[in-house]
This record gives structure tokens, sequence and C-alpha cells, in this order.
């Protein structure tokens, strides 16, 4: 299955300022999704990024709020705008691989204060 | 996206199978059914997954009922780092959006 490198790995930041979190992976895929997980919740879908192409948000999440970057086949940013407390979340990126699954990275843990 | 419901914990001693149910009853034809677990709050780990005949790997057994409505996650025997919440998740094989439940809390006790 694929290695997904995230970074950071955590994050505490002030709000009303952005973070840009990193996803690289070690082969190339097609598509790339990011999730958001609140404090004891689940896993929800925020958006699907494709090489040259603009991602697919879900419902309740716009780009203006969590742009997205795709410039190649291994790498994708989230970008978390405008933070306020109601964005502390843990973040993650996954991607599809083969017989396994989604493989998942191991998350940003984000805390705005 | 069907969506999945299952218990939110359960426990089971160490040695013994721990039987973990979901239920998805609007699953469509194409849809997996996936499981994940997740130790804490680290990204979740694959396990196994099928779309309609039972499946088993080195990690789990995943049995699904013929008309597809539910599935069982099988850890034959359970040991302390299996501890962790177990996701039962739906989605599509090629578009990769998957819709996850909320979880069960499985406690494996000595």
């Amino acid at each position: 299955s694929a290695v997904i490198s995230q970074k950071p790995s955590r994050d505490i930041c002030q709000r009303g300022t952005s973070l840009t979190i990193q996803c690289q992976v070690d082969s190339q895929v097609t598509m790339m999704f990011w999730y958001r997980q609140q404090p004891g919740q689940s896993l929800t879908l925020i958006a699907t990024a494709n090489q040259g192409s603009e991602a697919t948000y879900e419902s309740g999440f716009v780009i203006d709020k969590f742009p997205i970057s795709r410039p190649n086949l291994t790498f994708s940013t989230l970008t978390v705008s405008n933070m306020s407390p109601e964005d502390s979340s843990i973040y993650l990126c996954s991607v599809r691989t083969g017989n396994y699954g989604y493989t998942f990275g191991s998350g940003t843990r984000l805390t705005v204060v | 996206d069907a969506k999945t419901t299952q218990p939110p914990s359960m426990d089971c001693a160490e040695g013994r199978a721990a039987n973990l149910p979901c239920n998805h009853s609007t699953i469509s034809g194409n849809e997996y059914v996936y499981w994940y677990r997740q130790i804490h709050s680290q990204g979740p780990q694959y396990i196994i997954h099928g779309l309609k005949n039972n499946e088993t790997n080195e990690m789990a057994s995943l049995i699904i009922t013929e008309d597809r409505k539910s599935s069982t996650l099988i850890l034959p025997h359970a040991t302390l780092r299996d501890t962790a919440v177990y996701y039962c998740v739906s989605g599509t094989d090629s578009w990769g959006k998957l819709q996850f439940g909320a979880g069960t809390q499985v406690v494996v006790t000595p």
C-alpha cells in the first residue's frame, strides 16, 4: 500500500490566521481525499482533489474556507483559512491504493486558540 | 452513499474472538463495505473490505449477509493492542467517497 506523509503533525494557531497542510504520497495517484475529524467524532470528507482540475467539495465545505492545491500526482495541500476555534480538528488525507482500499495519512492535529 | 450503523461500544476478553456488527441496509450494489480502525486518533488503519463474498486476511474476517444489509467483522483472537475505534465504512471502489459511520469503541481486557 502507499505511504503517506503529512505535515505538520500538529499545530496551535491563532484565530483569524491560516494553516496549510501538506500531503505527500510515495506513488502517483489519481485522486487524493481530505477528511476532517472533529473532537470525539467520526471522519467527514471535505473534498476530493484530482490533479489538473479543481477540487470537488462536499456539502458544507467551500473553497474559500478550505482551498486545495494538487500540483502533481504525488502531492496536495489543504489550507484552513481564517481559522476559528470551531476549526480545531484532525485533518487527514487519503488515497486509494489497489487491493488495500484506501490509505490514510497520520493526520494533522489542529488547535485554534 | 449508504449510511452505516454500529453499536457505540463493546468489550472483549483477550484471546477471545471479537464480533463487530454493522448495519448498512441502504447499501447499493456497487458499494463495498470497508472496515478501518483508529488508535489514539492516529490515521485510520485499513483492516478488510468486501462486496458480497466473505473475506479473510491476516487481520480479520468479514462476513456479509446474503442481502448485503449487514456485516460482521471478526477478530479471531483479540489482543490488548486491538483496543481501538472500529469503523464500518461504505464506498465505491472507483469514486473514492467513503461514508464513515460513528464507529464502535472496542476495549480488550486481560
